[in-house]
């Protein structure tokens, strides 16, 4: 089974629409991650949290937010959604400072 | 600000030619630095890291070597096979409290029979 999962693996929805994408890890990982990779960008941090109390902001935060629930769980939401928010979605886990991430398999999200 | 350049390709490569993909980052300080590989459909997986200078990371066949003179950390492998084309990331993580992974935009390898 994956180490990190993310849910849906695709979306389509309509523009000014609230989403949520979701994503869980059985990796034991305090620190939990969410980018937006777009063709000819690469991977851009939106969110991060290194424990259910601290979330900090990534360097495209606007538009978005986040929840985390448990360890495991580390949701993000577009309130209302844009067409310019269509991209491709990772969620990742590390565990303490210099250490590897891990990714999910990704959310393929379209805003019409 | 942190930094890392890359090209984006597509490269466009016969199977057992030698690869090379280039990788400079601008830094303060001394980052370690990681080649990460995303095969179609799946997320990003680590392939190799080095941690300080003169470091050479090494997995599957590919390596890639820390030169702080040249602030680079270009990937190799002597023989590509069809079973390597994917999307091909350098990054780099600063030392000293949280800092984040700053990613190149990614290189696309293809590699023809």
């Amino acid at each position: 089974d994956a180490d990190v999962t993310q849910t849906p693996r695709n979306r389509i929805t309509k523009t000014g629409k609230r989403i949520m994408l979701e994503c869980s890890q059985t990796k034991g990982h305090d620190r939990m991650y969410w980018y937006r990779q777009d063709p000819g960008l690469g991977l851009q941090l939106i969110y991060y949290s290194f424990d259910v109390k601290d979330i900090n902001k990534g360097e495209i935060s606007d538009g978005y937010s986040v929840s985390r629930q448990a360890q495991a769980k580390f949701s993000l939401s577009l309130e209302s959604a844009i067409p310019n928010q269509t991209a491709l979605y990772f969620c990742a886990t590390s565990d303490g400072p210099q250490e590897t991430q891990y990714f999910g398999p990704g959310t393929r999200l379209l805003v019409l | 600000g942190d930094s890392v350049t890359q090209m984006e390709g597509p490269v466009t490569l016969s199977e057992e030619a030698f690869l090379t993909i280039n990788c400079t980052y601008t830094a303060t300080g001394y980052p370690s630095l990681f080649w990460y590989v995303q095969y179609p459909g799946e997320g990003l997986q680590l392939l190799l890291k080095a941690t300080k200078a003169d470091d050479k990371g090494s997995n599957k066949g590919f390596e890639a070597t820390y030169r702080k003179e040249t602030t680079s950390f270009h990937l190799e492998k002597g023989s590509v096979q069809v079973s390597d084309s994917a999307v091909y990331f350098c990054a780099q993580r600063g030392t000293g409290g949280y800092q984040k992974v700053t990613f190149g935009i990614g290189t696309k390898l293809q590699v023809i029979p």
